[in-house]
């Protein structure tokens, strides 16, 4: 069984300043993590994902998460936040076996404070 | 052009009527999903085809039923709707359920009122 925990469910940053969104996630095999983003009204959109290699992973809009099998993390950053940048943020892993099933995590609603 | 699309974006609807929601993408995946979110935000599959074969079928009362006539469309179906069935319910697909790490492109999502 997989699961995902992502720590506030509200985040708020003023705008240029860090932005940091927890994510953890249970798995008893190697998991495939990823993050979305889904802006008001919206479908979701992929910001990046981690399969194997590099830990560090790059996404869209400046954004970047760290695989750590060691804390079982995948915490979501960007070093300067923007104003377009509020939107709902939703974490998910799955993994190998038949199914694939894709498990998200609660949700962390970020606001960017002018 | 719209990968995935979905119709109607809004439905409003009294309890126990029946109603139906659409599916297609143009991107050729094998694989495709149903979610429903509910009003916290908390997404959970409902359902999941590929190729046209049923591969997921999480607790979901059988009032839903999917249909699939072709491995781009995949329907939705809801009969005697129940207050608890609003939500917003969103249509994705997959290159292929198969590959590691495969992406998941969402719809813009259903919103259905039962009232």
């Amino acid at each position: 069984a997989q699961s995902v925990t992502q720590l506030g469910s509200h985040v708020s940053v003023s705008e240029g300043a860090l932005v940091l969104l927890r994510c953890n996630y249970s798995s008893s095999v190697p998991p495939y993590l990823f993050w979305y983003v889904q802006y008001p009204n919206q479908g979701l959109q992929l910001l990046l994902k981690y399969t194997t290699g590099a830990t560090l992973v790059k996404g869209i809009n400046g954004f970047e998460a760290e695989f750590k099998k060691s804390e079982t993390s995948f915490h979501l950053t960007k070093p300067s936040a923007h104003m377009s940048d509020a939107a709902e943020y939703f974490c998910a892993v799955s993994t190998s076996g038949s199914a694939r099933q894709l498990t998200f995590g609660s949700g962390t609603q970020l606001t960017v404070l002018p | 052009d719209t990968a995935v699309s979905q119709t109607p974006k809004y439905l409003v609807t009294q309890m126990g009527n029946d109603k139906s929601i659409k599916c297609e993408q143009n991107l050729g995946h094998d694989t495709m999903y149903w979610y429903k979110q509910d009003s916290k935000k908390f997404l959970k599959i409902m359902f999941s085809y590929n190729n046209k074969e049923l591969i997921i079928n999480e607790t979901v009362p059988n009032r839903f039923s999917p249909k699939s006539p072709d491995k781009a469309h995949l329907n939705l179906h809801i009969n005697s709707l129940e207050l608890g069935d609003s939500a917003v319910y969103f249509c994705a697909s997959s290159q292929n359920m198969g590959l590691a790490g495969s992406e998941q492109f969402f719809g813009p999502g259903t919103r259905l009122t039962v009232l």
